[in-house]
């Protein structure tokens, strides 16, 4: 899976956009980058998946630029509940079995909103 | 549909004794992966069993292992605990093999004494 880095942590008011970049200089081809939100003592959750553009949900926005070798999280306007740890994943979800299924997550990005 | 279970959610054992953990998946969800976290590692992958077998297996002593039942359910064993596998343990179930689309059950918290 291709190497992925982010900020260690960042710092935002509720009521605010928040964008989380992350960095995967090395994505191959077939590479879709996924992110998960994980909340103390909880497991991961999955937010959302994309792989080149814009995909939007109704929890957040993933912008994917035309070489994908970032892509950044868009949070609209947090609130206090979003403070989390968000990871930035890269690897390609139509690979059956193989290492190339395995979640690897780096440190992720701690998010912490303050009132 | 119910999200992935796992049970206990809390356990305390001293070194040197075993332990199992069980993950119900999601209902229809064939394939269920290990995670250990700690404060140090991070999210490290334990292995992946799908269709009963184990299909990928992460870079962790013998000690630790699994199993899957023909209704998906498993189970992980780890044996002669050390206090370093102190951990927040966790399992994700997939619809698929290898799929990067999990989804992750609350945990088990194992303290080891």
């Amino acid at each position: 899976l291709a190497k992925t880095t982010q900020p260690i942590s960042m710092d935002s008011y509720e009521g605010q956009e928040v964008n989380i970049t992350c960095s995967h200089n090395n994505i191959a081809t077939n590479d879709y980058i996924t992110w998960y939100q994980q909340f103390p003592s909880q497991g991961p959750r999955f937010i959302i998946q994309g792989y080149k553009t814009k995909v939007t949900n109704e929890v957040a926005s993933l912008f994917i630029p035309a070489d994908r070798k970032s892509s950044t999280l868009s949070l609209p306007r947090v609130s206090l509940s979003d403070t989390a740890v968000y990871y930035c994943l890269v690897g390609d979800p139509f690979s059956y079995g193989g290492s190339q299924g395995n979640l690897i997550f780096g440190k992720g990005t701690k998010l912490s909103v303050k009132p | 549909k119910a999200g992935v279970t796992q049970t206990p959610r809390y356990l305390i054992k001293t070194r040197g004794q075993q332990v199992t953990l069980s993950c119900s998946p999601i209902s229809g969800h064939r394939s269920v992966s290990w995670y250990q976290q700690t404060p140090g590692q991070g999210l490290q992958f334990l292995f992946e069993y799908f269709s009963e077998t184990q299909r990928n297996k992460g870079n962790f002593p013998g000690r630790f292992s699994g199993r899957q039942f023909s209704n998906s359910r498993s189970e992980m064993n780890v044996s002669t605990l050390e206090l370093g596998d102190s951990a927040l343990y966790l399992c994700a179930s997939s619809m698929r093999q290898g799929e990067q689309t999990q989804y992750f059950g609350p945990g088990t918290r194992l303290l080891v004494l």
